[in-house]
């Protein structure tokens, strides 16, 4: 069945640093990937989105990296700031009218 | 503000009970989704229509039924619920039916909590 993987432990970095979360996928071939970004007790925000013939896509501090072959992508904050800490989902997206969600990865900044 | 309201923010019922949860998308978007999130789970796709048409099922299970009107605002229908129901459900908002160029912009959820 399809999966999809992120670190279910927290990412626990110091202000200025880059944080990189991972999104790996299994069973299936998405066309394109988005990620999300979720405070606690609000609903998710779009960050980015990157499609399969793209290998990196930026916007200011972020980075997506996605990888068909490794079946990964990769979200990279740079210069991290405490108020990036939040929970980062990814979603792979075959069926364009699904949107599934791995579980997130919790980061944190401290100063 | 993402521009999808939901209401109410908080719902507190009983088992066996049915309660409606309502969703209003940002102005113009046609594609209403649905989703559930526990604690101990991500956030599980129930159900998505399209200007007025169901289009996608996740694992919505049989007590649930959703709807979406021709105002666009949807809601969702629980019933016979069980304490396992209590979560987050978040309702998402996009323009068109297709993700790729339109990505879901969700309410802050209605909290539901079955005793």
């Amino acid at each position: 069945s399809q999966k999809i993987e992120q670190n279910s432990e927290a990412l626990n970095i110091q202000e200025g640093k880059t944080a990189t979360l991972t999104c790996n996928y299994t069973n299936y071939s998405p066309a394109y990937l988005q990620w999300y970004r979720q405070d606690p007790g609000r609903g998710p925000v779009f960050l980015l989105l990157i499609r399969e013939n793209e290998k990196e896509k930026r916007k200011e501090r972020l980075k997506v990296t996605f990888d068909t072959t490794l079946k990964q992508s990769l979200f990279h904050i740079t210069a991290s700031q405490p108020a990036d800490s939040a929970t980062y989902l990814c979603a792979p997206i075959m069926n364009t009218d699904k949107l599934i969600f791995g579980t997130g990865t919790r980061l944190q900044v401290f100063p | 503000d993402s521009g999808v309201t939901q209401t109410p923010k908080h719902l507190i019922t009983a088992t066996g009970q049915r309660v409606t949860l309502r969703c209003s998308p940002r102005s113009g978007d046609l594609s209403v989704y649905w989703y559930q999130q526990s604690l101990d789970q991500g956030l599980q796709f129930l159900i998505q229509y399209y200007n007025g048409e169901e289009r996608a099922k996740g694992n919505i299970l049989e007590r649930f039924s959703a709807q979406q009107f021709p105002d666009l605002h949807s809601e969702l229908n629980l019933s016979s619920l069980e304490l396992g129901d209590s979560a987050l459900y978040f309702c998402a908002s996009s323009v068109r039916d297709s993700l790729e160029n339109s990505p879901l912009h969700f309410g802050n959820g209605t909290r539901l909590t079955v005793t």
